[in-house]
């Protein structure tokens, strides 16, 4: 069965510092893996994902992510951390072997950034 | 993108009671919707997954008999919570997907708080 695994319950940076939160999976057939942003009673936005070809992935509010197949990663970066930024993450993996192609969520991380 | 809208955002209850939630997609027909169910501070937990006409389809674990969902139409799921109880309390979110292919995106409603005293 498919999974998803965020190792860090919170992350701390200060602002204008990069940030990283990771994540890792497991599936048995092709990932398709997606990073969405939950903030405070509010459902969940979308971020970016990836599907194929480039590892390094672009999406809002300048994040980023870097697939890595050997290591089975997707963790999420961005150059210079906004105190807006500050929020709850999930990572997410669609398995392409599974019937309704279903979205597993990982644990979630929050993201603090301090001024 | 494309918005998916719930109703209502909030509801409080009485236990016992029958609340329904409603999910529209609201610039797309979706073919398949999803229901999540996230506790405080915990991640998202698929309750079951519906495509437009058909039965719904439940996670382990979860009683569809309590947790009725209605794909009537292509821009409208709902999900009624049979007398509920306290321990139904929870944020439950639904997600709307265009199509069945594994490429199509899966779009998120802002998400109803229930409280059932």
């Amino acid at each position: 069965a498919q999974s998803v695994a965020q190792p860090e319950d919170q992350v701390n940076v200060a602002e204008g510092n990069p940030l990283t939160v990771k994540c890792t999976y497991s599936v048995s057939g092709n990932p398709y893996l997606f990073w969405y942003v939950q903030y405070p009673n509010r459902g969940l936005q979308f971020l970016l994902k990836y599907i194929t070809g480039d590892n390094l992935v672009k999406g809002s509010y300048g994040f980023e992510a870097e697939f890595n197949k050997s290591q089975t990663s997707f963790h999420l970066k961005k150059p210079s951390a906004l105190v807006s930024d500050s929020a709850l993450y999930f990572c997410a993996v669609r398995d392409t072997n599974t019937g309704f192609q279903k979205l597993v969520f990982g644990t979630g991380t929050r993201l603090l950034v301090s001024p | 993108g494309a918005v998916v809208s719930q109703h209502p955002s909030r509801v409080i209850c009485k236990s016992g009671t029958s609340v329904k939630i409603e999910c529209r997609s609201l610039d797309f027909q979706a073919t398949t919707m999803f229901w999540y169910r996230q506790f405080p501070k915990q991640s998202l937990m698929l309750m079951a997954t519906s495509n437009e006409g058909s039965k719904a389809t439940y996670e382990q674990g979860v009683e569809k008999d309590k947790f009725l969902i209605n794909h009537a139409s292509l821009t409208l799921s709902t999900l009624t919570v049979t007398s509920a109880h306290p321990e139904d309390s929870s944020f439950y979110i639904c997600s709307a997907r265009e199509g069945g292919g594994v490429y199509n995106e899966q779009f998120f409603g802002p998400g109803t708080r229930l409280t059932v005293l």
